[in-house]
């Protein structure tokens, strides 16, 4: 699988904050990077997905992808106490496999 | 995105037994997967389950060990054989989105615990 890092958690922000989180790889040939969301005890659900350079929105998440200096990034607006979970960084390959990263928590301070 | 379901959710087996896990999914699916998250960990892949052949293992896991069916587009079943305490994780199917999208979906798990 292929090597996915993750900025080091954990991650504390007020509520009604950005919160931000970071994920670099190593393959420059990826093409697919995703985000998901695990609360504790839970499976991870699937929160964004970005295929292209550039920023992607929906709601109060957007994604950045810079493939020339191999990042994806997940930005939470106006944080909320619900939002508090780990957030995984996956890359995707043309096999569908997934490869995670390590996981930040984050955590949303009312 | 596709309903997916494991059973059992979890379970505490005894070191040398084997457990079987089974995901059914409510629509067919071309591709199915196999995740381990050991405590405190990320995921991990295990396999994909391919129908209708063997399951093709990534680095470190093994057919003996985790042996793969996959009878048919909806259901999949992975056993941990010969279990010890390392083998304590939660282990997640997921399975690729519609229309052979790039997205995984993930089902809910089942937590095993070996004593």
């Amino acid at each position: 699988q292929k090597e996915v890092e993750q900025n080091s958690g954990p991650l504390s922000v007020p509520e009604g904050a950005i919160a931000s989180l970071n994920c670099t790889y190593s393959d420059r040939g990826s093409q697919s990077f995703f985000w998901y969301r695990q609360y504790s005890g839970k499976s991870p659900e699937l929160i964004m997905f970005i295929y292209s350079n550039g920023d992607k929105e929906d709601g109060r998440f957007t994604a950045q992808l810079n493939k020339a200096s191999q990042y994806v990034s997940l930005l939470i607006r106006d944080s909320q106490p619900s939002d508090s979970a780990t957030y995984l960084c996956a890359l995707g390959s043309n096999d569908y496999k997934l490869s995670f990263g390590a996981g930040t928590t984050v955590t949303v301070r009312a | 995105s596709a309903v997916i379901s494991q059973k059992p959710s979890r379970d505490i087996c005894q070191r040398g037994t084997s457990l079987t896990i089974q995901c059914q999914v409510d629509s067919q699916v071309t591709m199915m997967f196999w995740y381990r998250q050991q405590p405190g960990q990320s995921l991990t892949l295990i396999a994909t389950a391919n129908q209708g052949s063997e399951a093709t293992y990534e680095s470190g896991f093994v057919i003996d060990k985790f042996p793969i069916s996959r009878p048919n587009l909806t259901f999949s079943t992975l056993t941990v054989s010969n279990m010890s305490p390392e083998d304590s994780s939660i282990y997640l199917c997921s399975v690729a989105g519609q229309d052979m999208s790039y997205e995984q979906y993930f089902g809910p798990g089942t937590r095993l615990t070996v004593t």
